[in-house]
């Protein structure tokens, strides 16, 4: 139990694209997911917390309106990286509560040209 | 501002040596401490969950202490196994609030 998905795995897009990336709760409801974003060998920095129905709560120096986070249902948030550049090339790791604890999603490496 | 640091930063050893892995951080105002792996690539598996009321909790080869006074967890690993080869991540959830405070990982290689 307590499994969450992300899609895609991994993403290559040209500068100025913009890319969704879906994170999924398959066995469980969540009303509150997380967005993280982990650059090489560095530690998992948190993006925002996804609420269900309401909007995000963003971190200190993460731009909103760069990275659209829609939670639409209890079991699904996206991110969306709008308007991608190179230096948001990065590995997006999603989590989704379930009682007292996260359950990490497998990641999305995105690859910025 | 809660700051979490893991020393070593990367550790090679031969297998089945035990292993200590520090976790320490700053405020000690926090509801639990969690022990992750993560491998090359990939998301992160939980390992331990120390709630701040517990003193230390082990499962299987691993075992997790907590002194939130003195803001320090380690993880204990037993008769180590190239298979235990991995990035450790600790993380603190603070009072009255769901987000997670990672430390900076140590990198763990385990050779035959």
């Amino acid at each position: 139990g307590a499994v969450v998905s992300q899609h895609p795995s991994w993403v290559i897009c040209k500068s100025g694209t913009s890319v969704k990336i879906e994170c999924r709760s398959l066995d469980f409801q969540a009303t509150t997911m997380f967005w993280y974003r982990q650059f090489p060998k560095q530690s998992l920095m948190l993006m925002a917390t996804s609420n269900e129905g309401s909007k995000a709560t963003y971190e200190q120096g993460v731009e909103k309106d760069k990275f659209l986070i829609n939670h639409a249902s209890l079991t699904l948030s996206t991110l969306t990286v709008t308007s991608a550049h190179p230096e948001d090339s990065s590995f997006y790791i999603c989590s989704a509560r379930n009682g007292r604890r996260q359950f990490f999603g497998p990641g999305t490496r995105l690859t910025v040209l | 501002k809660q700051e979490v640091t893991q020393i070593p930063a990367a550790l090679s050893v031969p297998e089945g040596e035990n292993l200590v892995l520090n976790c320490s951080f700053t405020d000690s105002a926090i509801y639990n401490l969690q022990w992750f792996r993560q491998d090359p690539g990939k998301g992160l598996t939980s390992l331990l969950l120390i709630q701040s009321s517990q003193r230390e909790q082990t499962s299987g080869r691993l075992n997790a202490s907590l002194d939130k006074s003195s803001g320090r967890s380690t993880l204990y690993i037993a008769a180590s196994q190239p298979g235990d080869s991995a990035t450790y991540l600790c993380a603190v959830r603070l009072d009255n609030t769901d987000k997670l405070i990672f430390g900076t990982g140590t990198r763990l290689q385990v050779f035959p």
